[in-house]
């Protein structure tokens, strides 16, 4: 059964450093997403891409995150200069076309980030 | 904007106990309502979906119907095992924007032998 996959498992970095976290979305779908869950809290909505261009953007996703689609498969979501705030686990999404009246996404493992 | 409240937790009960989890939202639109379960350790997985007023989800042994008149969708199970231990999130998704995901604050299910 076709899934979504993320790299690394875990990442440990240093307060400003640039940190890559990438996704392997399923193969057909279009619509990718990045959400974060900071330890004991909600699951929060961070950005939504289609079409290799950015649909929709939370406060959360400040001029420190940008995406990128690379080549095609891959996902990543790149956090420029990290703070202590940012440790959270990161969650890709992604889903089939809209066409029909929901949207069913399909959440890769995740990414746990911790920012010393 | 829009939002999901859930129940507070963690919930314990007793193996073959009936569960409910309360959950109810806050909509301009008409979304797909969402119960996603975390397992200790694990991504989201969907549990079940209702698109429209009066829908069932269902999946597992879980339930949830989709009820406009109150805003709700709660989960339902009529008899948990230790194995349902896990984290329950309800989500919302509005289809007329990108379909981002809101959701609950996610209740903790902790079922004893």
């Amino acid at each position: 059964e076709p899934e979504v996959t993320q790299t690394p498992s875990h990442q440990v970095t240093q307060m400003g450093q640039e940190v890559i976290l990438r996704c392997v979305p399923i193969s057909n779908h279009l619509y990718f997403y990045w959400y974060r869950q900071i330890l004991g809290q909600k699951v929060e909505f961070l950005v939504s891409f289609y079409n290799n261009e950015i649909s929709e953007k939370s406060e959360i996703f400040d001029d420190q995150f940008s995406v990128e689609r690379p080549d095609g498969s891959n996902f990543t979501l790149k956090i420029r200069s990290t703070k202590l705030e940012d440790s959270a686990m990161y969650f890709c999404a992604s889903s089939v076309p809209f066409g029909d009246s929901y949207n069913e996404q399909f959440f890769g493992p995740g990414t746990r980030l911790t920012v010393l | 904007g829009d939002s999901v409240t859930q129940m507070e937790g963690p919930v314990t009960l007793s193996e073959e106990a009936f569960l409910t989890i309360n959950c109810t939202y806050t909509a301009t639109g008409y979304p797909s309502l969402f119960w996603y379960v975390q397992y200790p350790g694990e991504g989201l997985q969907l549990l079940l979906k209702a698109t429209k007023a009066d829908d069932k989800g269902s999946n597992k042994g879980f339930e949830a119907t989709y009820r406009k008149e109150t805003t709700s969708f709660h989960l339902e199970k009529g008899s948990v095992q230790v194995s349902d231990s896990a984290v329950y999130f309800c989500a919302l998704s509005d289809p007329s924007n990108t379909g981002k995901l809101i959701f609950g604050q996610g209740t903790t299910l902790q079922v004893k032998p």
